[in-house]
């Protein structure tokens, strides 16, 4: 059973425009999530999270939402830029004491970012 | 400063051989994961260690992997008798304290013939 899941195996975005990808998730234990990023040959780069008591959270160019009615987050990309092609991929995990071992990763979501 | 080093970044071994993968962890990180990221998947958590201990190991999938890290810094995780569904890319990563965001390294691209 796929506790985090990323629908979209690939997105493409043209330069400039605005890129959202999205991740449900399916354990209402979760209170902290994550998006980290991925180029080929390299170990995921953490990008930016957010609290379950948050609903927002930003950082420059970066804005993760999160909706925990219907147990959904997405990544907004503003403007997208080539060198933000690459993988992208949300994860949970419960933060009751727990560490970041817990962390449950989706299957990630491709980003192609067009000149 | 530096971060997370993975050796070797490939291995191909042949099915039932021993092997082990390195990590050295950022200076001054006290916790140390393992995960195992297999094609098209996200990466898959192993192990965990808070210093020398392993503190979570429910991700092993079998007792043919095991995990070390003697002194709190370098680990090695261990594979005995591999099989062809281990290959896989092996992430070693690395945090601050428990709470504070991975840092992953390049990885281990191990391939099972």
């Amino acid at each position: 059973d796929q506790q985090v899941k990323q629908n979209s195996p690939s997105l493409s975005v043209q330069e400039g425009r605005i890129s959202i990808l999205n991740c449900d998730y399916t354990n209402s234990m979760f209170d902290y999530f994550l998006w980290y990023k991925k180029y080929p040959a390299e170990g995921p780069t953490f990008l930016i999270s957010i609290s379950s008591i948050k609903d927002k959270n930003e950082d420059g160019r970066f804005t993760v939402f999160l909706n925990k009615s219907a147990k959904h987050l997405s990544l907004h990309i503003v403007p997208s830029q080539p060198g933000d092609s690459a993988v992208y991929f949300c994860a949970g995990f419960k933060n009751y004491g727990g560490s970041q071992g817990n962390l449950i990763f989706g299957k990630g979501t491709k980003l192609s970012v067009k000149p | 400063g530096a971060g997370v080093s993975q050796t070797p970044s490939n291995k191909v071994t042949e099915k039932g051989k021993y092997v082990e993968l390195r990590c050295d962890p950022i200076s001054g990180h006290t916790a140390l994961y393992w995960y195992r990221q297999s094609l098209g998947q996200g990466p898959e958590f192993l192990i965990y260690f808070q210093g020398t201990g392993a503190a979570d190991d429910s991700g092993l999938p079998n007792d043919r992997f095991f995990a070390v890290r003697p002194e709190g810094s370098v680990s090695t995780l261990k594979i005995q008798r591999t099989e062809r569904g281990d290959s896989a890319v092996y992430l070693c990563a690395s945090s601050l304290n428990k709470v504070s965001p991975l840092h992953f390294g390049n990885g281990t691209r191990l391939t099972v013939t």
